[in-house]
């Protein structure tokens, strides 16, 4: 089976740097995505990493080490607008399913 | 951009009532799509994937008689919940990618069902 690890809530003031770790355990290792939900709505796409590195897209990045099983979301210039639920999912097999980590809440302050 | 489309966005029926919910890539066309259920403050987790043409494949632990899946084609799959009861209240989420692009093609997710059942 699979499981990640991300931590459960994160707060920080607008205009900070907020970083979202996740470590996972899977059978199989095909991906690292996270997803962004806003309460109540769909979780939309944000990042994806297959192999070792920072994926940078505009204010957010992602970096995945395969050989640490782990990854990382940067926040960059928090805005009100980024209060949601991020989600890290890992594709353990090439039939893209994904396995969702628990989710981090983070809450941005004025 | 890929848009998917689910429908109804809300739900409210009475216990034994049976449940469609409908899930359609709009500008692309889907072999694969994915079903999740996710509880309040919790994670989504993966119900089924639905396969245009045959049958959907279940994770552990889902009731395929229960959550009904259909793929009849390419734009659509829809999920029937039948005999739905109180804890069969949840965020009912579809999920579709293109079909043939890279792996690193995002899941594009549909803005959900939420049901209720009194």
């Amino acid at each position: 089976g699979q499981s990640l690890e991300q931590p459960s809530e994160v707060t920080a003031v607008e205009g900070a740097i907020v970083q979202i770790n996740c470590t996972y355990q899977t059978s199989g290792f095909y991906g690292l995505s996270w997803y962004q939900q806003h309460d109540g709505g769909a979780p939309t796409f944000l990042s994806y990493n297959a192999l070792d590195g920072l994926e940078e897209t505009g204010r957010f990045s992602s970096f995945l080490s395969r050989s640490d099983s782990y990854g990382y979301l940067l926040l960059q210039e928090l805005q009100m607008k980024d209060s949601a639920s991020y989600f890290c999912a890992v594709s353990p097999a090439p039939d893209y399913k994904l396995s969702f980590g628990a989710g981090t809440t983070v809450t941005v302050r004025a | 951009g890929a848009v998917v489309s689910q429908h109804p966005s809300w739900v409210i029926c009475k216990s034994g009532t049976s449940v469609k919910i409908e899930c359609r890539s709009l500008d692309f066309q889907a072999t694969t799509m994915f079903w999740y259920r996710q509880f309040p403050k919790q994670s989504l987790m993966l119900m089924a994937t639905s396969n245009e043409g045959s049958k959907a494949t279940y994770e552990q632990g889902v009731e395929k008689d229960k959550f009904l899946i259909n793929h009849a084609s390419l734009t659509l799959s829809t999920l029937t919940v039948t005999s739905a009861h109180p804890e069969d209240s949840s965020f009912y989420i579809c999920s579709a990618r293109v079909p043939g692009a890279y792996s690193n093609q995002p899941q594009h997710f549909g803005d959900g069902t939420r049901l209720s059942i009194l």
